[in-house]
Order: C-alpha cells, then sequence, then structure tokens
C-alpha cells in the first residue's frame, strides 16, 4: 500500500527558531499534499492543502508567512514553522492524496510532535 | 460545504461486546467517507472506506461500516472488542480529496 513518512518525528525547540518537517510519499507520486495540526485531544484541522509545482492553499485562519509550505516534487513536501513559539507546540500530520479514481483516499503519515519551549 | 458529527465522545465497551460508534455527515455532492484509527503519538491508519456501490463496508481489524443515504450516516461496528481496539476513531467526508474529520471517539475496551 501506499505509504507515506514524515521527518523528524519529534522536534524541541527554542522559542524564535524555525523548524521544517518533511511529508514524503515513498511509493507513488502525490501532486496533492495536506497539512493538519492536531492539538492534544482534539480533531485534525486541516491547515493547507499542498500542490506540487504551484502555491499552497491555506485554510481560513492559518498564518501563510508563519507556516511556510514548500511542494517541490511530486514526492516531498515541506512545512517550516517560522519563529515558533509555545502556542505553536502541537502535531502535525501530513496526507498525501492518492492519483484520482481511488476514491479521494489520503495517505497518513506518522505525524511530527513539535514542542517549543 | 461538508460537515461531520461524531455522536460520543467517549464509548466504553467490554472485552467481547459490540462496539458502536456513530458518525452523521453533511455533504453537498455524492460522498467519498472514511473512518480512520489513531493510537496515541500516532498518524492515522485507514479501517474502512465508502466510495461508490455496496453500502456496507468491510476494514481491516474485523471492523465495518453501513453507508445509509436517507440517514446520512456512516455507523461504524464491530461484533466482539479486543482489548487493542482501545483508540481514538476519527470518521471523515472528502470531496475533491479534501478531507473533513470529525472531533474523534475515543474507545475504551474494559477486560
Amino acid at each position: 500500500g501506499a505509504v507515506v513518512s514524515q521527518h523528524p518525528s519529534r522536534v524541541i525547540c527554542k522559542s524564535g527558531t524555525s523548524v521544517k518537517i518533511e511529508c514524503r510519499s515513498l511509493d507513488f507520486q502525490a501532486t496533492t499534499m495536506f497539512w493538519y495540526r492536531q492539538f492534544p485531544k482534539q480533531s485534525l484541522m486541516l491547515m493547507a492543502t499542498s500542490n506540487e509545482g504551484s502555491k499552497a492553499t491555506y485554510e481560513q485562519g492559518v498564518e501563510k508567512d508563519k507556516f511556510l509550505i514548500n511542494h517541490a516534487s511530486l514526492t516531498l513536501s515541506t512545512l517550516t514553522v517560522t519563529s515558533a513559539h509555545p502556542e505553536d507546540s502541537s502535531f502535525y500530520i501530513c496526507s498525501a492524496r492518492v492519483p484520482s479514481g481511488m476514491g479521494n483516499e489520503q495517505f497518513f503519515g506518522p505525524g511530527t510532535r513539535l514542542t517549543v519551549l | 460545504a461538508q460537515s461531520v458529527t461524531q455522536l460520543g465522545s467517549h464509548v466504553s465497551v467490554s472485552e467481547g461486546a459490540l462496539v458502536l460508534l456513530r458518525c452523521n455527515y453533511s455533504s453537498s455532492v455524492p460522498p467519498y467517507l472514511f473512518w480512520y484509527v489513531q493510537y496515541p503519538n500516532q498518524g492515522l491508519q485507514l479501517l474502512l472506506k465508502y466510495t461508490t456501490g455496496a453500502t456496507l463496508v468491510k476494514g481491516i481489524n474485523g471492523f465495518e461500516a453501513e453507508f445509509k443515504k436517507s440517514e446520512t450516516s456512516f455507523h461504524l461496528t464491530k461484533p466482539s472488542a479486543h482489548m487493542s481496539d482501545a483508540a481514538e476513531y476519527f470518521c471523515a467526508v472528502s470531496d475533491a480529496g479534501k478531507s473533513t474529520f470529525g472531533d474523534g471517539t475515543t474507545l475504551t475496551v474494559k477486560p
């Protein structure tokens, strides 16, 4: 089946630093990837849709200058949290959409736990 | 616009008992519906999905769900709960590849 990886799985950083999270589709090409944020005991909230070769589409209320998304290839999307602050601490999950014809199914990465001190 | 409502944020069953997790959706187009399971500090794993065709969908680990258009429901069931089923479960509806998730249901299985 389709496999999506994320790196790193866990990161702790100081307030004010930037953190980059990678999302890779390992065995298929993904023209569209999604970035979600999940707070403890809560559901996944879509942050942005990442399209290969074009600008990401951000959901309402998500700061595009704060959360930089780059989808430079068909197998890699990156999320950079710029000037991170403690309130950015969360579980970030990416997913990749399987090419059309497979029911809009998404495969999820294992998530990245970000802790900002 | 699409939305998902999961009735019951916490469900507790005894090992061996029936599991029923409820999900109602709204969608302006014929929906694609999914159930995912999440274990602590992990991503989401697909349990099953409904796209078209048969309304009773069988998934992994003995779970199944039935799509009922008239009731706009997609409830998840398992005849006999195992301790390993204890986890967070999310129902999701997808349109044009963009998924909307319910708030989740925490399933506890008592020995």
